[in-house]
């Protein structure tokens, strides 16, 4: 069975410009979120859709949003990207509501912020 | 607010040497615990969970996690490390909807493995 698989691998984007990352989940699951990874750091959560509801919301700023589609894949989008937001943005799906089922993680993808 | 510690930031073992690398954790009910492993430019792949029941709970590739509620801890061990342990691993403890469905994830620990 396919994992969990997220588009595009890399991206380098400038300041200012908006961005869109997308996942799709393990077949059968209905939950998916979405984690910022900083080099050197444990991913933090930003987003959790259950069933295309949101669910669960981390501590980011607006700028961040994500929605969840009919067959439960998944968008991550930034808007106004800074420096900062350069990241290892990772997905993970679950059977059901995360933190309670085990998540299974995607490979990720590196944002580069210039 | 619910928080994961990893003491150790790197660890260094020789091969074929045992393995302990410690995950304590702040949480206001019943945890639900897991260890995952993560190598270089990749994802995060699931080590082994606590959920309830036994407090030593076994998981892939040889690894294995003691639940100690007295301490806050879930300390991984591994009798014998192979060199392609050699990752990045991160303990997390798991929000359930009164606290956010999410995973909180400690800072890893680098483990090193020496011939």
């Amino acid at each position: 069975d396919a994992g969990v698989t997220q588009s595009p691998t890399h991206l380098i984007k400038t300041r200012g410009q908006h961005v869109t990352l997308r996942c799709s989940p393990i077949s059968g699951h209905k939950s998916v979120s979405w984690y910022q990874q900083v080099l050197g750091q444990g991913p933090q959560f930003i987003f959790q859709y259950y069933e295309k509801e949101e669910r669960g919301r981390g501590n980011f700023p607006d700028r961040f949003s994500a929605r969840q589609f009919p067959n439960y894949s998944s968008e991550l989008n930034v808007n106004a990207l800074l420096l900062g937001d350069s990241a290892l943005y990772l997905c993970a799906s679950s059977i059901g509501l995360a933190g309670v089922y085990e998540q299974y993680f995607g490979p990720g993808t590196r944002l580069t912020v210039t | 607010a619910q928080s994961v510690t990893q003491p150790d930031i790197h660890i260094t073992v020789s091969e074929g040497a045992s393995l302990e690398l410690r995950c304590n954790y702040s949480y206001g009910a019943t945890p639900y615990l897991f260890w995952y492993v993560q190598s270089p430019g990749q994802g995060l792949q699931l080590l082994l969970k606590y959920f309830s029941g036994d407090t030593l709970v076994q998981g892939i590739k040889g690894f294995e996690a003691e639940f100690k509620r007295s301490q806050s801890s879930f300390n991984l061990r591994k009798p014998s490390v192979h060199w392609s342990d050699a990752a990045e691993y991160f303990c997390a403890v798991g929000a359930d909807v009164e606290y956010g469905n999410k995973l909180v994830f400690g800072a890893g620990t680098i483990l090193r493995v020496k011939s």
